[in-house]
Formats: C-alpha cells, sequence, structure tokens
C-alpha cells in the first residue's frame, strides 16, 4: 500500500524564521510529488516536483526531492504570518492502463506567531 | 486514525449515465468534501458540506449535485456523465468547526467517461 508521511505534524515559529517541512514516501511506480498549502476550504496548489535535485522555487518558498532517499522538503523562508496553515504532500503513482493514484500525507500545521 | 474510504478506484461509465461517488468517514467529522484533481490544474473544490443535509458550492458545481444524508457518508452524483467529467475525485473530511481543520483524503476515485 502506498504511503506518504509527513513531519512534524505541527509547528509553531516566529515570524521571520525559517522552517523545513518534510514528507517521505512509500509508493509503487511513482511520477510525481506535489505540494499544496491549505488554509481556506480548498488546498491551494504550490509545486509539483518529478526530478531529483532540481530545487523549484515561488518567492520565499522553495522545495526539493531526492527519489533516491525518497523524501521531499518544503523550505519557507523569513515566515509570515499569512504563512499560516497546513501544508499538504501528495504523491501520484501509476497504477496501470495510463492511469494513477493520488495519496494524500497527513499535512503539516503551521503557525507563525508576530 | 481517521479512515476515508471511497466506493471504488476505478469506474467507466458511459456519456449520459447517471454516476454516484460515495465517501464514508469514521472520526465523525463534521466538514466532508469533494475535490476534482486534474493534471496542471491542481485539486478543485466542488462541494462541500458542514452538516447533514447541508451543503454548499465550491469552485466548480456545474454538472454535480451532492448528497449528506448522514454525518459519516458524503455522495457526489453526476446526473449525466459527459466526457470532461473525467478525472480523478477525491473526498475528505475535517473535525468541523474551522475550515482551516487538517483535512483528511480519501485514496481517489478514477472515474473514465467514454
Amino acid at each position: 500500500e502506498d504511503k506518504v508521511v509527513q513531519s512534524p505534524l505541527s509547528l509553531v515559529v516566529h515570524e521571520g524564521d525559517t522552517v523545513t517541512l518534510n514528507c517521505s514516501y512509500e509508493v509503487t511506480n511513482f511520477r510525481s510529488l506535489l505540494w499544496y498549502k491549505q488554509e481556506k476550504k480548498a488546498p491551494t496548489f504550490l509545486f509539483m516536483l518529478t526530478s531529483s535535485g532540481i530545487e523549484k522555487k515561488s518567492g520565499r518558498l522553495s522545495s526539493i526531492l531526492d527519489k533516491k532517499e525518497l523524501f521531499s522538503i518544503l523550505n519557507i523562508t523569513a515566515t509570515q504570518t499569512g504563512d499560516s496553515a497546513v501544508y499538504l504532500c501528495a504523491v501520484e503513482a501509476y497504477s496501470g492502463a495510463g492511469s494513477y493514484q493520488l495519496t494524500f500525507g497527513k499535512g503539516t500545521k503551521l503557525s507563525v506567531i508576530p | 486514525d481517521v479512515k476515508v474510504t471511497q466506493s471504488s478506484r476505478y469506474l467507466v461509465k458511459r456519456t449520459g449515465e447517471k454516476v454516484f461517488l460515495e465517501c464514508v468517514q469514521d472520526m465523525d467529522h463534521e466538514n466532508m468534501f469533494w475535490y476534482r484533481q486534474d493534471p496542471g490544474l491542481g485539486l478543485r473544490l466542488i462541494y462541500f458540506s458542514y452538516d447533514v443535509k447541508m451543503k454548499e458550492k465550491g469552485d466548480i458545481p456545474e454538472g454535480y449535485s451532492v448528497s449528506r444524508e448522514k454525518k459519516e457518508r458524503f455522495s457526489l452524483i453526476l446526473e449525466s456523465a459527459s466526457t470532461n467529467q473525467t478525472s480523478m475525485y477525491l473526498c475528505a473530511s475535517s473535525l468541523g468547526g474551522s475550515l482551516r481543520e487538517t483535512q483528511y483524503f480519501g485514496p481517489g476515485t478514477r472515474l473514465l467517461v467514454l
């Protein structure tokens, strides 16, 4: 059974801190790893990672994938209160006949205090 | 441990058929959600429910309806399936109160409409 584990489950930091969120996975036929930010009703897409070692960056957020060690990290520098949210990691895996499955981790709840 | 189950992993239907997707959660969660996930578009919210018999439209409700007769069960209905509804459908639930609570996702249903 495919498995995605995020750590820590929750985190409280002060504004300006840098945080690193972890996502490890065990899947068969890996296709991609996705990061989402969930603060309202629906999670917002952040990154899709398919290749090892290539950092994706968007403002203060960045992410990298290690397909050998089967994990990804999401970094947020100079955190702001608006970064408070649950960050979800999901892994897509091929499941045959051109289709794929998506497995979500339980999320990391980040709270940024002023 | 929260468990969210979906009635089918894979479904193949014909254009014009009525389709029922069922989702069940076992943790007495108040909120339940239906999303679809398409390549390059991330997760898009179709409908959500914050209580039995209560529902609200998400971002893309057209062509879908929902039913929540019991707290643990949230059904997504495609009244007349169309090919552009071929997608991965994900159900999620969260504890209640705030919509910022962590959402727990089911394994997904891959629907193909021919």
